[in-house]
């Protein structure tokens, strides 16, 4: 049974760091990986998007990689800026081609 | 013009109660999806439709019947609520059966259900 861990859960940083979230699944046979973007209140954004077959995809100051030997991929943003605050949610499409998420990651970039 | 909607967007009501919540896109998808996100935030899909055949029925309680009358509409009718159906509901949708695209999904600002 596929299950998805995101570290850390919560994260607090001043604005203009470089930052990695990190997303961990247990059943490397995948379809794609996706990040979102929660904020409260509102529906899920996609961010990114990594086929099984990619390594890594690149929007903006956000770079997510995948490496689906060991499970794990990471989303990397760069000069984090308070807009940036919000939950993020990794989740796989297993080979039955359901999304399985994560809990999420909770950032909260101080001014 | 928003892409995936779900009406309506906050729900209370008594248990017992039967009540539906509604999803449209107007994305020209194929496929549409019903997700619950419970308290702690996990989100899990509970059903999937394409062309308005029923493709995925997680282990959901079968008070819960989704209903697709065209491709553009997938609605959630929950009958006899219970104090445990209180969540954020996601519709959500995909240009057609993962496997055929990318997979990737456009999700609505979810409906959240109160049962008290």
């Amino acid at each position: 049974k596929q299950e998805v861990t995101q570290i850390p859960a919560a994260l607090s940083v001043p604005e203009g760091e470089n930052l990695v979230l990190n997303c961990s699944f247990t059943d490397s046979a995948i379809y794609n990986l996706q990040w979102f973007r929660q904020d409260p209140g509102k529906g899920l954004t996609s961010l990114l998007l990594i086929q099984s077959s990619q390594r890594e995809q690149t929007s903006g100051r956000l770079n997510a990689s995948l490496d689906k030997s060991s499970g794990r991929s990471t989303l990397y943003i760069a000069a984090s800026q308070p807009g940036d605050s919000a939950t993020y949610l990794c989740a796989v499409m297993d080979s039955s081609y359901k999304l399985i998420f994560g809990s999420g990651t909770r950032l909260l970039v101080r001014p | 013009d928003t892409a995936v909607s779900q009406t309506p967007k906050y729900l209370v009501t008594q248990m017992g109660n039967d009540k539906s919540i509604k999803c449209e896109q107007n994305l020209g998808h194929d496929t549409m999806y019903w997700y619950k996100q419970d308290s702690k935030k996990f989100l899990k899909i509970m059903f999937s439709y394409n062309n308005k055949e029923l493709i995925i029925n997680e282990t959901v309680p079968n008070r819960f019947s989704p209903k697709s009358p065209d491709k553009a509409h997938l609605n959630l009718h929950i009958n006899s609520l219970e104090l445990g159906d209180s969540a954020v509901y996601f519709c959500a949708s995909s240009p057609t059966l993962p496997g055929l695209n990318t997979g990737e999904l456009f999700f609505g600002e979810g409906s959240r259900l109160t049962v008290l």
